[in-house]
């Protein structure tokens, strides 16, 4: 099916373990995106790729590697996950054409709680 | 750096009543401004794009209008269903080079529409 797909939907870690999230989309967008989403702060870039093996820091990249290997898949890897890094992940995708951006899509999330 | 803002950030309304949302963001240089829905604990569906050269775009009972000079953008639903009630969330894609252009996105309007 075409789109973006997440996985796992729902993870519990305990403190320190090493988690990732998987990202896959099936339209080759170049631009890929990883948001957490926190009561109180809305959506935070953690990460982005503008192409595959091109990848940049977003507003809270502390504690998060990224990687983009191929350009349908962007893994999120939570290091030694911590309580703070309890949230719901979304990622998404787009094209940045010549018509000045096109429209993101977003993943369904995976809530992940660190205990 | 981009900011964006919603108002109101609640607005719970009898069910037919035609409703405004307002998104205000700081830095005027996007590439286009994308409203979104997103019903509790669940992923981000996109409603309406509006392109920076673009004035508003209609689906159905939704109208978007996007005035970029005064850093605006409304979200108007014509006769509010049930249906409707979810979190409404307004994104900008900046064209300056900080963080690939990403979408910056305002704190929600969290809609309820009563029977």
């Amino acid at each position: 099916d075409a789109g973006i797909t997440q996985s796992p939907r729902y993870k519990i870690t305990e403190t320190g373990r090493q988690v990732t999230l998987m990202c896959h989309q099936t339209w080759s967008h170049s631009y890929m995106f990883w948001y957490r989403q926190d009561l109180g702060h809305g959506l935070r870039l953690i990460y982005y790729s503008a192409a595959a093996d091109i990848t940049d820091k977003g507003e809270v990249p502390d504690g998060y590697v990224v990687s983009r290997s191929k350009t349908e898949n962007f893994p999120l890897t939570l290091e030694s996950a911590t309580r703070s890094q309890t949230s719901v992940y979304f990622c998404a995708s787009s094209e940045m054409g010549v018509a000045s951006g096109t429209e993101a899509f977003f993943g369904q999330g995976t809530r992940l709680t660190v205990v | 750096k981009q900011e964006v803002t919603q108002i109101p950030a609640a607005l719970s309304v009898p069910e037919g009543e035609n409703l405004v949302l307002n998104c205000s963001f700081t830095d005027s240089a996007i590439y286009n401004l994308q409203w979104f829905r997103q019903d509790p604990g669940k992923g981000l569906t996109s409603l309406l794009l509006i392109q920076s050269s673009q004035r508003e775009q209609t689906s159905g009972r939704l109208n978007a209008s996007l005035d970029k000079s005064s850093g605006r953008s409304t979200l108007y639903i014509a006769a509010s269903q049930p249906g409707d009630s979810a979190t409404y969330l307004c994104a900008v894609r900046g064209r300056r080079q900080n963080y690939g252009q990403n979408f910056v996105f305002g704190p929600g309007t969290r809609l309820s529409v009563l029977p």
